[in-house]
């Protein structure tokens, strides 16, 4: 049971790239989440999703979206990459509403 | 807007001392409360989650409490080790306003234990 699952774990871009952030599960988990997490500033949800085919926006969505075509995926696309979106991001799934959330280990990504 | 407070912002303790992490919220339509541990470089690992019907849980050394019409909880760790030095993170899952449906997470507590 491999959880939930990030690739790449690390990864640097120049201004203006693009990429996607890679994030399956195999729970069966309906609700999964993006966050990012910048030094002494907690996590920001960027995006989320209640099932397959919904997804909607969280505090922190410009400059990204998101796609969730199956239950197990949920990757996370950056269109034009800024310095500003050097953080680290984790992805987190969640069976229910009120059931416990799984992390998986992140994504670190430096734009420079 | 919920927003979610973590005291002390780090703290530092001897090995075998008993110790107090402090969570604070400021909407008290919550579903849930869960505390996370983090290591340096690594992601969350859940350590309890507690029900907005519950007033505490209990994992080995580790125990929360919740009092959700002050909007307070704590972590309690027994006999703290090197072992668990990391940053706790709090987190609250919203059951109302324009956060329904979603963690508001604190800063987090850094905790370091020395030998």
């Amino acid at each position: 049971n491999a959880g939930v699952t990030q690739t790449p774990k690390f990864r640097i871009l120049k201004i203006g790239q693009s990429m996607t952030l890679q994030c399956t599960q195999d729970m069966n988990h309906n609700y999964m989440y993006w966050y990012r997490q910048d030094p002494g500033m907690g996590l920001k949800l960027i995006y989320y999703s209640v099932g397959a085919g919904i997804t909607d926006k969280g505090e922190v969505p410009n400059g990204y979206n998101v796609s969730r075509s199956t239950t197990e995926d949920f990757p996370l696309r950056l269109e034009l990459a800024a310095p500003s979106q050097t953080s680290v991001y984790f992805c987190a799934s969640s069976y229910s509403l009120v059931e416990g959330y799984t992390f998986g280990s992140g994504t670190r990504l430096t734009v420079v | 807007k919920q927003e979610v407070t973590q005291i002390p912002a780090a703290l530092s303790v001897p090995e075998g001392e008993n110790l107090v992490l402090n969570c604070s919220f400021t909407d008290s339509a919550i579903y849930n409360l869960q505390w996370f541990r983090q290591d340096p470089g690594k992601g969350l690992t859940s350590l309890l989650l507690i029900q907005s019907s519950q007033r505490e849980q209990t994992s080995g050394r580790l125990n929360a409490s919740l009092d959700k019409s002050s909007g307070r909880s704590t972590l309690y760790i027994a006999a703290s080790q090197p072992g668990d030095s990391a940053t706790y993170l709090c987190a609250v899952l919203n059951a109302g306003g324009t956060s329904y449906g979603k963690l508001t997470f604190g800063q987090g507590t850094i905790l370091t234990v020395h030998p």
